[in-house]
């Protein structure tokens, strides 16, 4: 058990709606972290939040967005969900970006499966 | 761009047949190197990080050593509790951690 905790664990819905997805980091940490991963593209980083502050992007869509609150927790929202978006999605955690203490703890993951 | 290269896809040992697993890497400003461990449907387990040349890092059966471009994963004497997929990925001056696709590995009784 890393510490890092994500609801719901499964999640299923239909093209066109919307879902969010939600992070708790590990007690302490200040940096979350959003990952998808699909059969074929393999673990693709999304976004970064630093205590409340987006800190880096990847390939994320416009279609997604993310936050992370004043009690650390993240949110991910997909809106306007395609077949494609169908992966699950991960969310890690760090306590800072820099030297040692900065390697990534991932949670359980959302599985997302989309008709 | 950030490339992260893992060899070879897919490896099955014997219990107890040492071997190694390959990372390579061209990245620009290398600010470590991490292994991960993920069962099927599980979120990533890590391992070790390794941040220069030379460097090596045990754990129980698994052992990591990284070069200036690669690094390698030598799994000595596995289990079948070993079979998993290995995920190596490198952080670069931008923070991101770019990830390779991953060598499943299938150890038999």
């Amino acid at each position: 058990d890393s510490g890092v905790t994500q609801t719901p664990k499964h999640l299923i819905t239909a093209t066109g709606q919307r879902v969010t997805l939600r992070c708790s980091p590990r007690s302490g940490d200040l940096s979350v972290y959003w990952y998808q991963q699909s059969l074929d593209q393999g673990l693709q980083f999304l976004i970064q939040y630093y205590n409340g502050e987006e800190r880096a992007k990847g390939n994320i869509l416009e279609r997604f967005s993310a936050q992370q609150f004043p009690d650390l927790h993240s949110e991910l929202n997909l809106s306007s969900l395609e077949l494609g978006d169908s992966a699950l999605y991960f969310c890690a955690s760090s306590v800072d970006q820099r030297g040692p203490q900065e390697t990534q703890y991932f949670g359980p993951g959302t599985r997302l499966l989309v008709l | 761009e950030d490339q992260v290269t893992q060899s070879p896809e897919a490896l099955r040992l014997q219990e107890g047949e040492s071997s190694s697993l390959n990372c390579s890497y061209t990245v620009s400003g290398l600010r470590g190197l991490f292994w991960y461990r993920q069962d099927p449907g599980k979120g990533p387990e890590f391992l070790f990080t390794l941040y220069s040349a030379g460097e090596e890092k045990e754990k129980e059966r698994l052992k990591a050593t990284l070069t200036k471009k690669e690094s390698f994963l030598h799994i000595t004497a596995p289990k079948p509790e070993d079979s998993a997929t290995y995920l190596c990925a490198v952080r670069t001056n931008d923070y991101k951690l770019s990830f390779g696709a991953g060598t499943t590995v299938t150890v038999r009784a």
